[in-house]
């Protein structure tokens, strides 16, 4: 059973481009969730999903930010016209029941040029 | 010794004594806390976790001892090895009318264990 898959594992981007993230929660996990890491800092919450489903996207800026998590496929997390402070780790969090037994992937590092 | 610098929090020990690492926590209301591990590159790791019900849980080699009266939370790691060093987080959330939050991150602590 494979756990959180996170790719790409590192991605670079030129200001103004646009960043896609993915993530395929473990299987049985229909809860999404994202979070932002700046370097020496903790987790900062952006969205959590479920199926189809924006649940609470408190975390996530008003702006060039957006989710989804398809009926099928993969979460995808989206960046438009990138800047520099987006540059950041970013995490997904999967778990079978809302709120609970959490399972981390390993990130995507964005770096912004 | 613990210090605080401009960045994380960092904690040196030597192999094999006792590490302690504290969190605070601003939200009275919340319920669930775990504390996690995370390695450089890497994401966080589960390692305990405890319920508002109890004031102390122990896994292996870990305890989390929770005070809801001034809100702290605290892991302790016996016998702290290398492979201990890393950045530990506590996270912790409340369960509302429309179901339980995400989890808040607090703002880490850096183990740095010496041989």
């Amino acid at each position: 059973n494979a756990g959180v898959m996170q790719n790409p594992r590192h991605l670079v981007r030129r200001r103004g481009q646009e960043a896609r993230l993915r993530c395929s929660p473990m299987k049985g996990h229909s809860h999404v969730y994202w979070y932002r890491q700046l370097p020496e800092e903790g987790l900062k919450f952006m969205v959590y999903l479920q199926k189809e489903n924006i649940i609470d996207e408190s975390g996530m800026p008003k702006e060039r930010f957006s989710a989804e998590f398809p009926k099928e496929g993969p979460s995808i997390l989206r960046i438009q016209q990138v800047v520099r402070g987006d540059s950041a780790a970013y995490f997904c969090a999967s778990s079978p029941t809302r709120g609970n037994g959490y399972t981390f992937g390993s990130g995507t590092r964005l770096t912004v040029v | 010794g613990e210090s605080v610098g401009l960045h994380l929090p960092t904690l040196s020990v030597q192999e094999g004594d006792n590490s302690i690492i504290n969190c605070a926590y601003s939200n009275s209301a919340s319920d669930y806390f775990i504390w996690y591990k995370q390695e450089s590159g890497k994401g966080p790791q589960f390692i305990i976790d405890i319920r508002s019900n109890m004031d102390k849980r122990q896994g292996q080699r870990v305890t989390v001892l929770l005070n809801k009266t001034v809100k702290h939370l605290s892991l302790q790691i016996a016998a702290t090895q290398p492979g201990d060093s890393a950045v530990y987080f506590c996270a912790e959330n409340i369960e509302e009318d429309t179901g339980r939050r995400a989890l808040t991150f607090g703002s880490g602590t850096r183990l740095q264990v010496q041989p």
